[in-house]
């Protein structure tokens, strides 16, 4: 079974300043999903950002950036120029992409770290 | 809106009651994924629908809970007898069949309060 580990409860920055997120996670599969989610005190869950397994290219969007690294296994999120509204809890999540399985779309999900913002 | 939905957003009972919640998911999307957080954790999933069959259900899923999806269109689940320990947040989310890009659909989610 998969196992996500986000081993960061809190973190902290300032407004307009860098933030790393960490995740690591356990599998004996080669191809598969990582996803960031952002989980606002809504609580409606927000994807922020998507990378695919078997693409070596770290995926980006806009301020948000991955540090994908396939043999150690970790899966950091980068938040550039943070702002008052990324502040909300983070899940790193791990779903598989064999087709067809059982368990084809289930996202596993790590414990989580609630990012403030501070002006 | 063609997002996920969930109702009720908040559901307060007492225990020993039972409830339901409903979810439709996006129109075109065959696969339904029912998961529960409790606060300050992940969501756990609890199960998984494939059009209407049911592929797999989480061994945290007790046999108070059903969930069901009829017609492959909207799903309900159910907790009988419901428990102080079944307070959480339901959360429901649909996606593509094969050839999607991975991504799950969450809905706003039901808020279970079991006094």
């Amino acid at each position: 079974a998969q196992t996500v580990t986000q081993s960061q409860p809190e973190m902290s920055v300032q407004e307009a300043e860098t933030v790393t997120l960490s995740c690591t996670y356990d599998t004996s599969e080669s191809d598969y999903y990582l996803f960031w989610y952002k989980q606002p005190p809504s609580r409606q869950m927000i994807l922020v950002i998507r990378q695919e397994a078997y693409k070596q290219q770290n995926a980006t969007e806009n301020r948000f950036s991955v540090n994908f690294q396939k043999a150690a296994k970790s899966f950091s999120l980068k938040i550039s120029d943070s702002q008052l509204g990324d502040a909300a809890m983070y899940f790193c999540a791990y779903r598989s992409a064999y087709a067809g399985g059982t368990s084809y779309g289930k996202l596993t999900f790590g414990q989580g770290t609630i990012l403030t913002v501070h002006p | 809106d063609t997002g996920v939905s969930q109702n009720p957003r908040h559901k307060i009972t007492k225990r020993g009651q039972n409830v339901t919640f409903r979810c439709d998911p996006i129109s075109e999307h065959n696969r339904l994924y029912w998961y529960r957080q409790t606060l300050g954790q992940g969501p756990e999933f609890l199960t998984y629908f494939q059009n209407e069959a049911q592929l797999e259900k989480s061994r945290l899923l007790s046999d108070r809970f059903s969930a069901e999806r009829p017609k492959g269109s909207f799903s309900t689940l159910e907790i009988q007898r419901t428990e102080q320990g079944d307070s959480a947040m339901y959360l429901c989310a649909s996606s593509p069949g094969t050839g999607g890009t991975g991504k799950l659909f969450f809905g706003s989610g039901t808020q279970l309060s079991v006094l």
